[in-house]
């Protein structure tokens, strides 16, 4: 049974960088059958899937293009882990931040695990 | 315009069936994409219930009852959840999700009312 639990900071400040991790039991973060995945919700914009990173040959990473320029996802093998990194952060960013799994069988690629979601607020 | 469309809200009876659509935008074709359906309680992360790209090519979600099924409207240009024999635990929202231009992206969701 896979399992993903989150941690980092709850509160922000505004031009902060807003920083959590994934810490995965059950899979590797190495698998080559997986992507590693974070999506946020907000009342305001919904579930926003926000990029990925998975390993096939080397490590690869594919993000949203509304945070390209503010978004890092990095893996972490030693701890079997990966994380989230989103500079410059306004209010707008607040949000439940969920880190996920998407399993590669085939043609389907369920995002089928999901952490316990973190609400991340940006205030001063 | 958003890629994908759902109606916010739903209301069914008890042991009655729900669909629930999700409209791709105009412009993309519901029969290339793979849609994925999500059920969201509250307080918890979206639960996977299964996928639907054609007929012959469809996966439930791991002890995802049969009562939860895929399908589409071509000429609706939708995807569609159907639960049959409503439960009053069905109450929820659900999400439709698909790959889009190398990315993900959620529907709006529909908040589903067993009442």
């Amino acid at each position: 049974q896979v399992q993903l639990q989150q941690s980092g900071p709850g509160l922000v400040k505004p031009s902060q960088t807003l920083s959590l991790t994934c810490a995965i039991s059950g899979d590797s973060v190495s698998s080559n059958s997986a992507t590693w995945n974070w999506i946020r919700q907000s009342p305001s914009r919904g579930l926003e899937w926000l990029g990925r990173t998975y390993q096939r040959s080397k490590w690869y990473n594919d993000y949203a293009v509304s945070v390209r320029s503010r978004i890092t996802i990095n893996p972490d093998t030693s701890k079997n882990q990966f994380s989230l990194q989103l500079t410059s952060v306004t209010p707008e960013d607040t949000a439940v931040y969920y880190c996920a799994r998407e399993e590669i069988t085939g043609p389907n690629t369920p995002i089928d695990y999901w952490g316990q979601g973190t609400l991340v607020t940006v205030s001063s | 315009q958003a890629v994908l469309t759902q109606p916010s809200s739903l209301s069914a009876s008890p042991g009655a069936s729900a669909s629930l659509t999700c409209s791709l935008r105009s412009g993309i074709n519901v029969g290339t994409y793979r849609i994925y359906w999500y059920q969201q309680k509250p307080g918890s992360p979206p639960q996977y219930l299964l996928n639907y790209k054609s007929h012959s090519d469809e996966q439930q979600g791991s002890g995802v009852p049969s009562r939860f099924s895929g399908s589409k409207d071509a000429s609706a240009n939708a995807g569609i959840l159907l639960i049959s024999g409503l439960q009053s635990e069905d109450e929820a929202d659900y999400y439709c999700m698909t790959w889009h231009s190398s990315a993900w992206v959620f529907g709006g969701g529909t908040k589903l009312t067993v009442l």
